[in-house]
């Protein structure tokens, strides 16, 4: 069975860091690329990040670069987002989804407040 | 960059009911469109792919059609489990761009 479960989600505060994981099971982790999407409490969807299978290809949405990095362990089937200089914008519910788009996790929850 | 365009935003409708819901992109997108449902607290869940490929396991009640920059989404007959809100996702390579969202709700 196919799964994708995020981590690391909490309250920080403006400016703080954070980690974001994603751990895959069921299916072959290199073969495929991955998005992280987020969306703000009562918002719509908005996508945040990319990363190909090698991690050659990576893209970011404007509203986030320089300050966000994805990157990908496919040893240990990871995916990860590192947050810094969070803004109270960034508050939102963050999914990893395959890029398939059939699969995504059930979200993890950041809060950027003080 | 991109831009979709939903509408309407909100829709009120009885079960039963033909529904459609329109997404207008900026420029031509040549059919690279998705389709999603999603219900509070949960994950989207894809219906539509290619515009109009219906996923696997999602009711025939669901068809997409359309190309170029406008896209349309029917659900044939509303029923109680379709009351939520959808997008539409344009995808291109690494790069994902989704409308605001239309949400249906009860009459």
């Amino acid at each position: 069975e196919v799964q994708l479960v995020e981590s690391g989600g909490g309250l920080v505060k403006p400016g703080g860091s954070l980690r974001l994981s994603c751990a895959a099971s069921g299916f072959s982790f290199g073969s495929y690329s991955f998005n992280w999407v987020r969306q703000a409490p009562g918002k719509g969807l908005e996508w945040v990040s990319s990363i190909s299978g090698s991690s050659y290809y990576i893209y970011y949405a404007d509203s986030v670069r320089g300050r966000f990095t994805i990157s990908r362990d496919n040893a240990q089937n990871a995916l990860f987002l590192q947050m810094n200089n969070l803004r109270a914008e960034d508050t939102a519910v963050y999914y990893c989804a395959r890029d398939d788009r059939r699969y995504w996790g059930p979200g993890t929850l950041v809060t950027v407040s003080s | 960059d991109i831009q979709m365009t939903q509408s309407p935003s909100t829709l009120s409708a009885s079960v039963g009911d033909r529904v459609t819901i329109t997404c207008r992109a900026s420029q031509t997108i040549t059919g690279w469109l998705a389709w999603y449902q999603q219900k509070p607290g949960k994950a989207p869940k894809v219906l539509i792919y290619e515009g109009s490929f219906l996923e696997a396991g999602v009711p025939s009640r669901f068809s997409g059609s359309g190309s170029g920059t406008e896209f349309t989404l029917t659900i044939s007959s509303l029923q109680p489990d379709d009351f939520a809100t959808y997008y539409c996702q344009h995808y291109n390579a690494y790069l994902w761009t989704f409308g605001q969202g239309t949400k249906v709700e009860i009459k």
